[in-house]
């Protein structure tokens, strides 16, 4: 069957450190992978989303980036967090067969103290 | 590029009464509307979905209407439940791939109060 994990479930990193959010993807080739970020009470906001290995598209500037080492991972990281990098991460691999369906990871909350 | 409006972004019912989230899309060529629901603490997970040649789509308590005349969609809740309580996502697509694959809404909050 096809699944999407995503880890750690929590995270509390001081200002300045690095980041690493990990999600790996089974059952499935060449999934399209998406990072997503959501404030507290808002919405999903796309980060990141990859159609392939080495293949990285930034919706919005910002202090992270993104890497697609394996067909199947996707990972989101930072050199030095922002107390603004604050929030609730979320991959989510996207497919496009019948109809166009996302499976979401099961979320990081990241605070940065 | 497409663009889905949600409303209300907050909602509270009583336990037992119907609840409606509204939702409106910009490109006519959209042609599937999927809803997800997001409990606290998790990711958002697809409850029901309607492709633009059905007009509506029913399961069990829920269902989704879709008038693409207007380019709007909705999603009924009859009879809520406590565990109904949660974030509703609409989202609309017209098959393509990278950024526009998906075009959420902006999410509405559902409290049902028991």
């Amino acid at each position: 069957s096809q699944t999407i994990h995503q880890w750690p479930a929590t995270l509390v990193q001081p200002v300045g450190s690095p980041l690493s959010l990990e999600c790996t993807v089974e059952g499935t080739s060449n999934p399209n992978l998406y990072w997503y970020r959501q404030a507290a009470g808002r919405g999903l906001q796309l980060l990141f989303y990859s159609v392939g290995i080495g293949q990285i598209s930034s919706e919005v500037p910002q202090n992270l980036s993104a890497s697609r080492p394996q067909d199947r991972q996707f990972i989101l990281s930072s050199k030095k967090l922002l107390l603004s990098d604050s929030g609730f991460y979320l991959c989510a691999w996207i497919t496009l067969k019948l109809n166009t369906e996302a499976f979401f990871g099961q979320g990081t909350r990241l605070t940065v103290v | 590029g497409e663009n889905v409006e949600q409303h209300p972004s907050t909602l509270s019912v009583q336990e037992g009464d119907s609840a409606v989230i509204k939702c409106t899309y910009s490109d006519s060529a959209s042609n599937y509307f999927p809803w997800y629901k997001q409990e606290l603490g998790k990711g958002p997970q697809l409850i029901i979905d309607i492709r633009s040649n059905v007009g509506e789509k029913k399961d069990q308590r829920i269902a989704v209407t879709l008038n693409k005349t207007a380019k709007h969609f909705s999603l009924h809740i009859t009879e809520t439940q406590p565990e109904d309580s949660a974030v509703y996502f609409c989202a609309a697509s017209k098959g393509d791939t990278g950024r526009r694959a998906l075009t959420f809404g902006s999410g509405t909050r559902l409290q049902v109060q028991p």
